[in-house]
């Protein structure tokens, strides 16, 4: 079965820390990548995407994801974290063809102090 | 920008009812997903539907079921609720997979308690 890793629980960072995300899954057909974020008392919102293309792809609010095919991984940066990005985030995953649905990971929780 | 609309944010229950949520959403998507949040256990997808009347189970189905009469409307159904459907539930919606890989567009939540 398909399945989505987060391996940090939760991250505690000072702002103006860089952020690195782990995000490793397990398909070995074409996928679709996404990076969605909670913040405290709000929706989903999606923060970035890859579905093809260059493999560094670029969201909202500063953060990035590189797409490594070979490690089957997506991970989520960003070089200099604010207070504002305070919240939980969660990769998600989905095989490429109709008919199907987001697997999510587990979810990192992320606290910056400032 | 697209509208996901549940109908409760907040709802209490007793052991034993049946419970329906409700979603709306004002996108004409015509996939529609149900997922429940719990603390550690991220998202996980109960049940999905592709079209009207059409539906899919996901991980964790069971104590759940579905209704797709209109495109818009979603809605979960606890056919006998159990404390241990207490959670916060996430209704979600997008385009098909084959019209650009359209990400899924989240309601705010529905937290059920059931006592």
């Amino acid at each position: 079965a398909q399945s989505v890793s987060q391996h940090n629980h939760h991250v505690i960072l000072s702002e103006a820390a860089s952020l690195e995300l782990g995000c490793n899954y397990s398909y070995g057909g074409t996928v679709n990548l996404f990076w969605y974020v909670q913040y405290p008392g709000q929706h989903l919102q999606l923060l970035l995407k890859y579905f093809s293309g260059d493999p560094l792809v670029k969201g909202i609010k500063g953060f990035e994801a590189e797409f490594i095919k070979s490690k089957f991984s997506f991970n989520l940066r960003k070089p200099s974290v604010q207070w504002s990005d305070t919240a939980e985030y969660f990769c998600a995953v989905t095989p490429n063809q109709a008919g199907t649905a987001l697997i999510f990971g587990k979810g990192t929780t992320l606290s910056v102090s400032s | 920008d697209v509208k996901v609309t549940q109908s409760s944010r907040y709802l209490v229950k007793r052991t034993g009812e049946k419970v329906f949520l409700e979603c709306v959403q004002d996108m004409d998507h015509e996939n529609m997903f149900w997922y429940r949040q719990d603390p550690g256990l991220g998202l996980r997808l109960i049940y999905f539907s592709y079209d009207v009347k059409m539906k899919e189970k996901g991980d964790i189905p069971e104590g759940y079921s579905v209704s797709r009469e209109k495109k818009e409307r979603f809605s979960l159904i606890l056919e006998s609720a159990s404390t241990n459907q207490t959670s916060m539930y996430l209704c979600a919606s997008s385009l098909p997979s084959g019209q650009g890989n359209q990400p899924q567009h989240f309601g705010d939540g529905t937290r059920l308690s059931i006592l």
